[in-house]
C-alpha cells in the first residue's frame, strides 16, 4: 500500500521566517492533498495538488508526480500558523487519502 | 459554509460500551462520504467510503470494532465497539464531489476517551 514520509517532524520558526516542509510516497498518486491538523484534531484542506505547482495566499504546494513528491512552502510565518501539517496522496479508483505522520510547526514571536 | 456536522465533539466510553457516531452532509453535490479514525499521536487511517443510502461495511482493527452505514443522502453513521480501555480515539468523516481526484473535505471530527 501507499507510504508517506513528510519531514522535518517538527520545525521550530521565528515569526515572518519561510516554513518548507517534504512529502514522499511510496506509489503513484492522482491526487494529492495537504492539510492543517488544529490541535483540536480537525483538519482544513489547504491545498490539492496532484501535480505541478498551485499558490494560495502565502503558502506555495509544488509537486513532482514522476518523483512522488510534493512541497509545501508558508510565507512570511505567523503564530496562528502553527500547527501540524499533513501530506495525503489518494490512489487513483478510490477515495482513500493516506496521511503522513505530519510536520509539527511551531512559530514564535 | 460547513460542510460536515459532527456531533458530539468529544464523549468519554465507559469500558465495554459501544459508541455511535453521527455525520451530517449540508450539501449534496458531495455524496461519496468516508470515515477516518485516529489514534493518539499516530496517523489519521481510512476506514470506509459509503456513496448510497444502505451500504454498510464492517472492519475490526486492533483496538476496535467499526460498522459504518450510510443511512440517507446526507446522513453516515459509524458505530465503535469493544475499544481497548484507556485509549483516545479521534474519529472524523469526509465528504467528496467524485470518486477520486477532487478535494476532500472534513467534518470537526469526535474524540473518544475510553474510561
Amino acid at each position: 500500500g501507499q507510504q508517506v514520509q513528510q519531514s522535518p517532524s517538527s520545525l521550530v520558526l521565528q515569526e515572518g521566517e519561510n516554513a518548507e516542509l517534504q512529502c514522499n510516497f511510496s506509489s503513484t498518486a492522482t491526487q494529492l492533498q495537504w492539510f492543517y491538523q488544529s490541535p483540536g484534531g480537525s483538519l482544513v484542506s489547504l491545498l490539492s495538488n496532484p501535480s505541478g505547482t498551485k499558490h494560495t495566499g502565502r503558502l506555495t504546494s509544488t509537486t513532482v508526480t514522476k518523483e512522488r513528491r510534493s512541497s509545501l512552502h508558508i510565507s512570511s510565518s505567523q503564530t496562528t500558523d502553527s500547527g501540524t501539517y499533513l501530506c495525503a496522496p489518494s490512489t487513483g479508483g478510490n477515495n482513500k487519502l493516506t496521511f503522513g505522520q505530519g510536520t509539527v510547526l511551531s512559530v514564535i514571536p | 459554509v460547513t460542510l460536515l456536522e459532527q456531533n458530539p465533539r468529544w464523549r468519554l466510553v465507559p469500558r465495554g460500551q459501544a459508541v455511535n457516531l453521527r455525520c451530517i452532509l449540508k450539501n449534496s453535490q458531495y455524496p461519496w462520504m468516508s470515515w477516518y479514525q485516529q489514534d493518539l499521536q499516530k496517523q489519521l487511517q481510512w476506514l470506509f467510503t459509503l456513496r448510497s443510502p444502505g451500504d454498510k461495511e464492517v472492519k475490526s482493527l486492533p483496538g476496535a470494532d467499526y460498522l459504518a452505514t450510510r443511512v440517507t443522502d446526507t446522513e453516515l453513521r459509524l458505530q465503535v465497539a469493544n475499544m481497548s480501555q484507556g485509549r483516545t480515539l479521534y474519529c472524523t468523516c469526509s465528504a467528496e464531489q467524485g470518486a477520486n481526484q477532487d478535494t476532500q473535505y472534513f467534518g470537526p471530527g469526535t474524540r473518544l476517551l475510553v474510561l
